[in-house]
């Protein structure tokens, strides 16, 4: 099946710095990546549509500026975190949609757990 | 506006016993449901797909339109399926993201 790979799969920075989280589709090309974020005990909540060639979709709230998101080839997308605070501190999940497919089935990266000082 | 509700934070059955986790959904058009599972320390990833109408692992989910649901039933649970189930809606057309509910937890006693 479909593999998606995230890195690093955790990450402890000072308050102030950026960070940067990479998302990965192994063997398949994804026009279309996702990136969420995930509080503890609670659900997926998404963060941004990120589409090759093109500037990432927010969701309402999300701030474009402190959540740079990336999307330079077909299997790769990155997001940094920027400036980052305490509050920011959650674990960041990606997502890729396998361009061949006819459905809107997502393959799931393992997420990058974020600590911020 | 699209939303996701799994009632049940929590659910605790024996192993043996019938199981259903329930999901509601609002969405004004046609959508795509979906459930996921994430076992201990594992990734999330998919269950099944409605318009798949698959039995996976002897789960199955029937798209109730009238009810506006998308409940997941097995009729004898295995402590394998100790995991956590979310419920997700995505727009047949047009933006492809998903909307998850909050998750079930679903433990299985021995």
């Amino acid at each position: 099946g479909a593999v998606v790979s995230q890195h690093p799969s955790w990450v402890i920075c000072k308050s102030g710095t950026s960070v940067k989280i990479e998302c990965r589709s192994l063997d398949f090309q994804a026009t279309t990546m996702f990136w969420y974020r995930q509080f503890p005990k609670q659900s997926l909540m998404l963060m941004a549509t990120s589409n090759e060639g093109s500037k990432a979709t927010y969701e309402q709230g999300v701030e474009k500026d402190k959540f740079l998101i990336n999307h330079a080839s077909l299997t790769l997308s990155t997001l940094t975190v920027t400036s980052a605070h305490p509050e920011d501190s959650s674990f960041y999940i990606c997502s890729a949609r396998d361009a061949r497919s006819g459905g809107n089935e997502q393959f799931f990266g393992p997420g990058t757990r974020l600590t911020v000082l | 506006a699209q939303r996701v509700t799994q009632p049940e934070k929590l659910l605790s059955v024996f192993k043996g016993a019938p199981v259903e986790l329930k999901c509601n959904y609002s969405y004004s058009g046609s959508p795509e449901l979906f459930w996921y599972v994430q076992y201990s320390r594992q990734r999330l990833q998919l269950l099944l797909r409605h318009i798949s109408r698959e039995s996976i692992k002897g789960f199955t989910a029937d798209l109730n339109k009238g009810e506006t649901s998308f409940h997941l039933k097995k009729p004898f649970a295995q402590e394998e399926d100790s995991a956590m189930y979310y419920c997700a809606l995505s727009p047949i057309q047009g933006a492809q993201k998903l909307v998850f509910g909050q998750g079930t937890r679903l433990t299985i006693n021995p």
